[in-house]
């Protein structure tokens, strides 16, 4: 296993557009989590899963957010009618479940999102 | 609320130079912290994990301490190299159902040759 993988690495579309997301967590981390990034700020938690269970949503994930994490493996982020304040790094973390808090968080590359 | 401060917000020093980045969090009442590195777009390489029972943690060059009563933690970093340039993230997970991570927002750090 190589780690949390995120495709794309890049996205640039119109404003207007939908986008979506991928993550790949560690095979064995039952916890995903989303977290946006703007320029010069720490990451924002977004949402987090449970195996297949969305558990918890940031307000910040607005209804034009949705994340899905079908049969509890990778997990897609979908935003749809894209405005340029969505322009970000949306990055992915997984961890070993209850154990997190003690063993810690794995992030991918991220996705840097820009909307023109 | 926990809130999480990174001070300074940025720093130049010239290679060779040991320096010190600094955490500090509101709420005493964590499982741990977790320090990170940020190279310019890219995604977050974990660097030390130090649990609440620990005061320290050490790899290679960095060293880590933390001191929960006072809710503060130091990030030690020993020789500094041009290499070391990235920004400097800390994060404590919140003492919820989730323990989704808090972030400070970052120390970015310059190494001049």
């Amino acid at each position: 296993d190589t780690g949390v993988s995120q495709d794309p690495r890049h996205k640039i579309t119109k404003r207007g557009q939908n986008v979506t997301f991928r993550c790949d967590p560690i095979s064995e981390h039952n916890r995903l989590y989303w977290y946006r990034q703007t320029l010069g700020q720490g990451p924002e938690f977004l949402t987090y899963f449970q195996n297949e269970a969305q558990l918890e949503k940031s307000r910040l994930l607005s209804d034009r957010f949705s994340a899905e994490r079908p049969k509890g493996s990778f997990s897609t982020l979908e935003i749809q009618r894209t405005e340029q304040g969505d322009s970000a790094m949306y990055l992915c973390a997984s961890s070993p479940g209850d154990r997190a808090p003690y063993y810690g968080y794995t992030f991918g590359s991220g996705t840097r999102l820009t909307v023109v | 609320k926990q809130e999480v401060t990174q001070i300074p917000a940025a720093l130049s020093v010239p290679e060779g130079e040991n320096l010190v980045l600094n955490c500090s969090f509101t709420d005493s009442a964590i499982y741990n912290l977790q320090w990170f590195r940020q190279d310019p777009g890219k995604g977050l390489t974990s660097l030390l994990l130090i649990q609440s029972s620990q005061r320290e943690q050490t790899s290679g060059r960095l060293n880590a301490s933390l001191d929960k009563s006072s809710g503060r933690s130091t990030l030690y970093i020993a020789a500094s190299q041009p290499g070391d340039s990235a920004t400097y993230l800390c994060a404590v997970p919140l003492m919820s159902a989730g323990n989704m991570l808090t972030f400070g927002g970052g120390t970015r750090l310059m190494v001049k040759p």
